[in-house]
């Protein structure tokens, strides 16, 4: 099983749209989460931290889930610049520093 | 404010060869993680390095090593190149001072993109 799993996409709406991701993690230790987007052969860029009372950022909504080890990501509104790539980040660690495992990522194709 | 910076952008070698990649951090930043990710996968996390030792280290052989130096920018050394070690190498950094405004969010580099032929 792989540490932190992301639905495979790809996902293909229309504008407007709202489109929902998910992804479960296997290291119930973690403690740091995030969601990333990516864009065709450009570095990772934060979209947002991820914390259990659940976090808003305009049309971005996430929310994680410790009992589940589930992580969600929902977007709103889909606009045409929001097609990418979204990677769940999940950060295990100490005081020493913390490792980072990302999934592999669910690609987003929103259509005019 | 600089954001994080990498060089070479694009780096060709042949099997076998040795090649450095470089990393400065973000200002204010004093942590450096290395990323390895191939075409159509999630980065895989290499190792990170804070106060100039390697703090944590994924699932990569000693052919990886690394260092960071005392302005917190940091170097990736990968010896004996194969060529399924062609991808885009990502760096980024973090803040780590244990006095209490520790943060994992992390900013990435553009990357380097490394072909072995």
């Amino acid at each position: 099983r792989k540490e932190v799993e992301q639905d495979p996409g790809p996902f293909n709406v229309p504008e407007g749209a709202t489109v929902a991701f998910n992804c479960t993690y296997s290291n119930s230790a973690s403690q740091s989460f995030f969601w990333y987007r990516q864009d065709c052969r450009k570095e990772p860029k934060l979209l947002m931290s991820v914390y259990s009372s659940g976090n808003e950022d305009g049309r971005f909504t996430a929310q994680l889930n410790r009992a589940s080890q589930y992580i969600s990501l929902l977007i709103r509104d889909s606009k045409l610049s929001d097609s990418a790539t979204y990677l769940c980040v999940v950060n295990t660690g100490n005081t020493g520093g913390f490792k980072t495992i990302f999934g592999a990522g669910t690609r987003l194709f929103v259509k005019a | 404010d600089a954001g994080v910076t990498q060089s070479p952008t694009h780096l060709i070698k042949t099997r076998g060869q040795q090649v450095t990649l470089r990393c400065s951090p973000k200002s204010g930043h004093d942590t450096v993680s290395w990323y390895q990710q191939a075409l159509g996968q999630g980065p895989q996390f290499i190792f990170q390095y804070y106060e100039e030792e390697e703090r944590q280290r994924g699932n990569f052989p000693d052919r990886f090593s690394g260092h960071q130096f005392p302005n917190y920018s940091s170097e990736l050394n990968v010896n004996a190149l194969l060529l399924g070690d062609s991808a885009l190498y990502l760096c980024a950094s973090s803040l780590t001072r244990l006095t209490g405004l520790r943060s994992d969010t992390q900013y990435f580099g553009p990357g380097t993109r490394l072909t072995v032929l």
